[in-house]
């Protein structure tokens, strides 16, 4: 069973939308969360960090449900240029191991 | 602050060929780990370090080595190419803070075994 997963979409959404993205955790001993965004042929880059009570920062909202192990970002009113890969990933501390989903295609459509 | 930065940005290798790619870091990072991504597997987990003068095994280490002689470096060897290695790598690094540790990537190497 891999440690993270997540839908790999694609997501095709009007601008303006709102639109979810989940992702799955297999180890309960998970400790950190984060949304990371990569845009086409770059590296993965830091979008948010995912607290238990969850958090925002403008369009985008992050939660964790620990209970059924998994983590969501919401986008509100989606622009042009939020069109990237969204990936998950999960922190455990033996070794300071962080593992992956697979990420999940987003295209925001005029 | 140029934050991580990987030498070479492209290679292609034959089939047997060596070589080593080179992760730097200025953070001050204890972490350093590589990665390599493929269409469909995400990024895997390569090798990692905790510490200068440590290493250790990820996910998908057969084929590879690395070492950490110094803080900042990071160096991941392909000892006897093979088409299978046919990847994009990503170096990173990490510093545990307030309990939670953050991963900044490189810009990664794109590497092509024919």
């Amino acid at each position: 069973r891999k440690e993270v997963e997540q839908d790999p979409g694609p997501f095709n959404v009007p601008e303006g939308a709102t639109v979810a993205f989940n992702c799955t955790y297999s180890n309960s001993a998970s400790q950190s969360f984060f949304w990371y965004r990569q845009d086409c042929r770059k590296e993965p880059k830091l979008l948010m960090s995912v607290y238990s009570s969850g958090n925002e920062d403008g369009r985008f909202t992050a939660q964790l449900n620990r209970a059924s192990q998994y983590i969501s970002l919401l986008i509100r009113d989606s622009k042009l240029s939020d069109s990237a890969t969204y990936l998950c990933a999960v922190n455990t501390q033996y070794g300071n191991q962080f593992y992956f989903g697979t990420g999940t295609s987003l295209t925001v459509i005029p | 602050n140029a934050g991580v930065t990987q030498t070479p940005k492209f290679r292609v290798l034959k089939t047997g060929q060596s070589m080593t790619l080179l992760c730097a870091q200025d953070m001050n990072h204890e972490y350093m780990y590589w990665y390599r991504q493929d269409p469909g597997m995400g990024l895997r987990l390569i090798h990692y370090s905790v510490g200068e003068g440590t290493t250790a095994k990820g996910e998908v280490p057969d084929g590879y080595n690395v070492s950490r002689l110094k803080k900042q470096n990071f160096l991941l060897g392909l000892e006897s190419a093979a088409p299978s290695q046919t990847s994009v790598y990503f170096c990173a690094s990490s510093k545990e803070l307030a309990g939670v540790s953050t991963q900044y990537f490189g810009p990664g190497t794109r590497l092509t075994v024919l």
